[in-house]
Order: C-alpha cells, then sequence, then structure tokens
C-alpha cells in the first residue's frame, strides 16, 4: 500500500530565507507526483507536477525534484514572502486515473 | 464559473441523517474525484468518476457512502445515517489531463 509522508510537519521561517519540503513515498511505481498549496478554508491549488520519467519542474521562486527510485521529492521555495504561509501537500498518482495519495502536508509560516 | 464549485459550503446535521453533498465540475472535464479531509487523517480518496461510470469507489469507507453523476457533470455524494466519524471536509476535484483543479469543499459536522 501506498503511503505518503512529509517532514517536517510544521515549519517558521523569516521572510528571505531558502526552504526545502521534504516528501517521501513507499512505493516507487508511481505515475506522477503533484505538490498543491492550500490555505486555510479553501480548496487545493496544484503547484508543480512532475511526471515519473522526469526529475524536475520549476514554476517561478518554486523547484520541485523527484527521485523515483529513492521514493522522495523536494519542494524547494526562493526567497520566502509571508505570501508563501500555506500548507503545502504532496501527492502521488500511482496510475493514470489521476487518483492521488496525500501526503499529511507542511504547514508553513513565513514571518514578515 | 471557471472553477470547480461545491455546495452547501458548510453543512450541520444530527447523527443518523442522511446528507447530499454536490460537486459542479468545469465544464468538458471528464473526469471527477471525491476526498476527504478529516483532522488526523489527512486527505483520503473516497471515489472516481470518469464520465458516469465509477471505476474506481475504493476510498469509500462504509455502505452508508453512495456517490452518482450524471450527465457526466454534476455529481453528488451521499451519506446515509451520519454518524460523527463522517465530519470532515469534503472536496471534488475534476480534470482533463493531469492537472486536477480542487472546489472549496463542504465541511460536514454531525452533532
Amino acid at each position: 500500500k501506498q503511503e505518503v509522508t512529509q517532514i517536517p510537519a510544521a515549519l517558521s521561517v523569516p521572510e528571505g530565507e531558502n526552504l526545502v519540503l521534504n516528501c517521501s513515498f513507499t512505493d516507487s511505481a508511481i505515475y506522477n507526483l503533484q505538490w498543491f498549496r492550500q490555505d486555510p478554508g479553501k480548496g487545493l491549488t496544484s503547484l508543480l507536477l512532475i511526471q515519473s520519467s522526469q526529475r524536475e519542474q520549476t514554476s517561478g521562486r518554486l523547484n520541485a525534484s523527484l527521485d523515483k527510485s529513492s521514493g522522495r521529492s523536494t519542494l524547494y521555495i526562493a526567497a520566502s514572502q509571508p505570501g508563501d504561509s500555506a500548507t503545502y501537500l504532496c501527492a502521488v498518482s500511482p496510475s493514470n486515473t489521476g487518483k492521488l495519495i496525500f501526503g499529511q502536508g507542511t504547514t508553513l509560516q513565513v514571518k514578515p | 464559473g471557471a472553477g470547480v464549485s461545491q455546495s452547501p459550503s458548510n453543512k450541520v446535521t444530527e447523527k443518523g441523517k442522511d446528507v447530499e453533498l454536490r460537486c459542479d465540475p468545469i465544464s468538458g472535464h471528464t473526469a471527477l474525484y471525491w476526498y476527504r479531509q478529516s483532522l488526523g487523517q489527512g486527505l483520503e480518496f473516497l471515489i472516481y468518476f470518469q464520465g458516469n461510470s465509477a471505476p474506481d469507489k475504493s476510498g469509500l469507507p462504509s455502505d452508508r457512502f453512495s456517490a452518482e453523476r450524471t450527465g457526466g457533470s454534476v455529481s453528488t455524494l451521499t451519506i446515509q445515517r451520519t454518524q460523527q466519524e463522517d465530519s470532515a471536509v469534503y472536496l471534488c476535484a475534476s480534470t482533463r489531463g493531469v492537472w486536477q483543479f480542487f472546489g472549496p469543499g463542504t465541511r460536514l459536522t454531525v452533532l
């Protein structure tokens, strides 16, 4: 059974710092991996999607990497801003159906 | 609208009552997903629709839970004889391709 773990559960950093969020998964047979952002009381917003054949994806200040063989992904946020404060969720798709298995999330607070 | 919508946004019900939660996906999106987000359990997959068919119902926690989709569009998640452990935020997502677009969720509270 696929399990997704995110470390740390919570993180507080001063504005301007670069930071890394970690995600690990137990079964390397994945179709893709996605990173989402969730703001309190709102739905999820997809940030980055990495196909199983890819190693990384970048969008603005965000960079996500994937090491499928070791079952790990990282989300790198450069020059963090208070507006980045949210919960970040990692999810893997075990097949091309789109079904997602989520980690518990990392709650990030960026202090001005 | 441009996004996935869900109704109601909040629902408070008494234990033992039935509830219906509605999801309106983005027009043209063929796949639709229901997830549940509860404290201590994180976000869990419930059911997936492709068109009006549900090829994967593996996440439905009990036979009190059912869902249907009509016209390849609107979906309804029904919970019969609600229990307190059903309290959670129920999220719906739709997709065309690999990107999933989530609705704002329905917060269900069972007293």
